[in-house]
């Protein structure tokens, strides 16, 4: 149980695309998904935590009209890169919780992003 | 403020134990979590400790001291599948995960 999908797992695209990545949980209601972004060989980088039907929280740092997060249902959250450009070329990662208790994070299998 | 603290890099032989050890400063503490994240994917589920003391789940176990904000994972008859990172996260008292850089583990024949 508790599986999450995200897609697509590859992205490459010219600078200046927006790019969309979607996360579901397959078998469970998700009251909060997570967004992360992980450089090679550094470590997890929360962006945002969103809560369906509320607006995402950012972390500092995070521009949010650059990464803009929808949390639309318990079972969909997306993430859309807007004007993307090398730098944003990253691995981006999405989890959620079942609910707001001591409980793992599921995560996604991540959404390798390459920005020519 | 909040901070985990584990080793940058371990090393050790197939069969061999080791030990990764996690340090961590939090606002409340609601339990420690241990993740395992081969490269270019995303991290796994291992372990949750919220009691003191030790969880064995197979060839894994996880240690929590709260007193001491010190959790360590063990890993017992190693196998070359096991060359990963491995990621202690705290949950802090608003129930958000503060992740530690994680420890490359690198494991030789």
């Amino acid at each position: 149980g508790a599986v999450v999908s995200q897609h697509p797992s590859w992205v490459i695209c010219k600078s200046g695309t927006s790019v969309k990545i979607e996360c579901r949980s397959l078998d469970f209601q998700a009251t909060t998904m997570f967004w992360y972004r992980q450089f090679p060989k550094q470590s997890l980088m929360l962006m945002a935590t969103s809560n369906e039907g509320s607006k995402a929280t950012y972390e500092q740092g995070v521009e949010k009209d650059k990464f803009l997060i929808n949390h639309a249902s318990l079972t969909l959250s997306t993430l859309t890169v807007t004007s993307a450009h090398p730098e944003d070329s990253s691995f981006y990662i999405c989890s959620a919780t079942l609910r707001q208790e001591p409980e793992p994070q599921h995560f996604g299998d991540g959404t390798r992003l390459s920005i020519l | 403020g909040q901070n985990i603290d584990q080793p940058t890099e371990m090393t050790a032989t197939e069969g061999a134990i080791v030990q990764i050890n996690c340090t961590y400063q939090t606002s409340g503490f609601n339990g420690l979590f241990w993740y395992q994240q081969h490269a270019g994917e995303a991290p796994t589920f291992l372990s949750y400790n919220v009691l003191d003391g030790l969880e064995e789940k197979g060839r894994f176990s996880s240690f929590l001291s709260r007193s001491k904000g010190y959790s360590y994972l063990l890993l017992k008859e190693l196998q070359m599948k096991d060359s990963a990172s491995y990621l202690c996260a705290a949950l802090d008292s608003n129930y958000q995960l503060i992740w530690g850089a994680g420890t490359k583990l690198i494991i030789k024949p």
